[in-house]
């Protein structure tokens, strides 16, 4: 299985609060992207980032955001927690064959 | 706007008995067609990509079609294992590694 490392597994905020999450694409590769999956809405796109640069944004508000160092290591940032941000966080990075491969995503619990 | 329909919502199966999972998609040019496999509390598993209409892929008791408008997951002999949640996803081919999901199939085989 595809190695996309992600942490923490479990979060729990509480609102106003923010949070960073961090993810490791699959080892040599530089394209992350970040999807939110809650039960209302399913599996959302995010943003994604390659070489260092957002290539491409979902519709989210500002309060989200994100940021991809050298190593290709991805951060994402949630500011000014909401209830309706309790989701799972999921990173993905693809393959050089184009398979898309998910991480265990980050659990966060808004109270 | 890109879209994509899981159809059913939900499936109940018998060990043993074979079944399709239908997802229809609307897309502004198609890169590629992905299936994935989601254990509760974990990350997408992937399963297929499919990039051509006609195209046909199998992974023991999964093949994926795909057509211009839409895709199948056929299970053959469905194992009790197989009980998860399955996911269509589309790519469009300006949109580099934004997926667009549907809401996803629940499957539950029966012993």
């Amino acid at each position: 299985k595809a190695g996309v490392t992600q942490t923490p597994r479990y979060l729990i905020k509480t609102r106003g609060q923010q949070v960073t999450l961090s993810c490791s694409p699959i080892s040599g590769h530089r394209s992350v992207s970040w999807y939110q999956q809650t039960p209302g809405q399913g599996l959302q796109f995010l943003f994604e980032y390659f070489s260092e640069t957002q290539r491409n944004k979902g519709n989210f508000p500002g309060r989200f955001s994100g940021r991809q160092f050298s190593n290709s290591r991805s951060e994402m940032n949630v500011s000014t927690l909401e209830l309706g941000d309790s989701a799972l966080y999921l990173c993905a990075s693809p393959t050089r064959t184009g398979e898309l491969f998910f991480g265990e995503g980050s659990r966060l619990t808004v109270l | 706007e890109d879209q994509v329909t899981q159809s059913p919502e939900a499936l109940r199966l018998q060990e043993g008995e074979s079944s399709s999972l239908n997802c229809s998609y609307t897309v502004s040019g198609l890169r590629g067609l992905f299936w994935y496999r989601q254990d509760p509390g974990k990350g997408p598993e992937f399963l297929f990509t499919l990039y051509s209409a006609g195209e046909e892929k199998e992974k023991e008791r999964l093949k994926a079609t795909l057509t211009k408008k839409e895709s199948f997951l056929h299970i053959t002999a469905p194992k009790p294992e197989d009980s998860a949640t399955y996911l269509c996803a589309v790519q469009a081919r300006d949109s580099s590694y934004k997926l667009i999901f549907g809401s996803g199939t629940r499957l539950l085989v029966r012993p």
